[in-house]
């Protein structure tokens, strides 16, 4: 069964040190996106992307956060500069349009910034 | 924005019986989906069940059912004949085509499953 890939699936960094998060999205999907979990508290929406574009972010999605998708399998998340904040599980997710409206997640990326 | 509100951070039931998850949510929408979704421990995110607003009847899949309670703005989980196998994090979850397709998420029902 497709499924969306994440790596790594844990990485430690030193604050201010930029962290790119890859994820493979299930093939024929149209949408992306990238959520976080701070540890004990709920998932939380950073942004969508579609047709090769942002189609929403949240105020969590500020300057230091970008996504890319920039051979047509890989869509990441690059954090520019991270914070001891940034720390958190992230999820990366696709949804093959909007009629089916059901969201595949990867396992995720712990990030944990010292 | 959306709210989902999940009240219940721990539940646990018996193997082979029945609990009922509770969520809420805020909107003045009238077109949206509902979802649980289920996360076992250090695994991914799966779909469990799913709504559609204009729905009346109730989804169910296999031991999974839902009671939708549109004025009310109540969508609670039930699980029947409980196994070993349903112990994990559930996240109640409320889409709008009106915003993106955004996904807003519950903070997560811990379901603890005793043998």
């Amino acid at each position: 069964e497709p499924e969306v890939t994440q790596t790594p699936s844990h990485q430690v960094t030193q604050m201010g040190q930029e962290v790119i998060l890859r994820c493979v999205p299930i093939s024929n999907h149209l949408y992306f996106y990238w959520y976080r979990q701070i540890l004990g508290q709920k998932v939380e929406f950073l942004v969508s992307f579609y047709n090769n574009e942002i189609s929403e972010k949240s105020e969590i999605f500020d300057d230091q956060f970008s996504v890319e998708r920039p051979d047509g399998s890989n869509f990441t998340l690059k954090i520019r500069s991270t914070k001891l904040e940034d720390s958190a599980m992230y999820f990366c997710a696709s949804m093959m349009n909007t009629n089916t409206g059901e969201l595949f997640f990867g396992e995720g990326s712990r990030l944990t910034v010292l | 924005a959306q709210t989902v509100t999940q009240s219940q951070p721990e539940m646990s039931v018996q193997e082979a019986e029945t609990v009922t998850l509770s969520c809420t949510y805020d909107t003045s929408e009238s077109d949206y989906y509902l979802f649980w979704y289920k996360q076992p421990p250090s695994r991914q995110m799966i779909l469990v069940i799913r709504q559609e607003a204009y729905k009346q009847q109730n989804a169910t899949e296999n031991r999974f059912s839902v009671n939708f309670q549109k004025a009310a703005k109540s969508f609670s989980l039930k699980i029947s004949d409980s196994q070993l196998g349903d112990a994990a994090m559930y996240f109640c979850a409320y889409r709008s085509p009106n915003t993106g397709n955004q996904f807003y998420f519950g903070t997560g029902t811990s379901l603890t499953v005793i043998p």
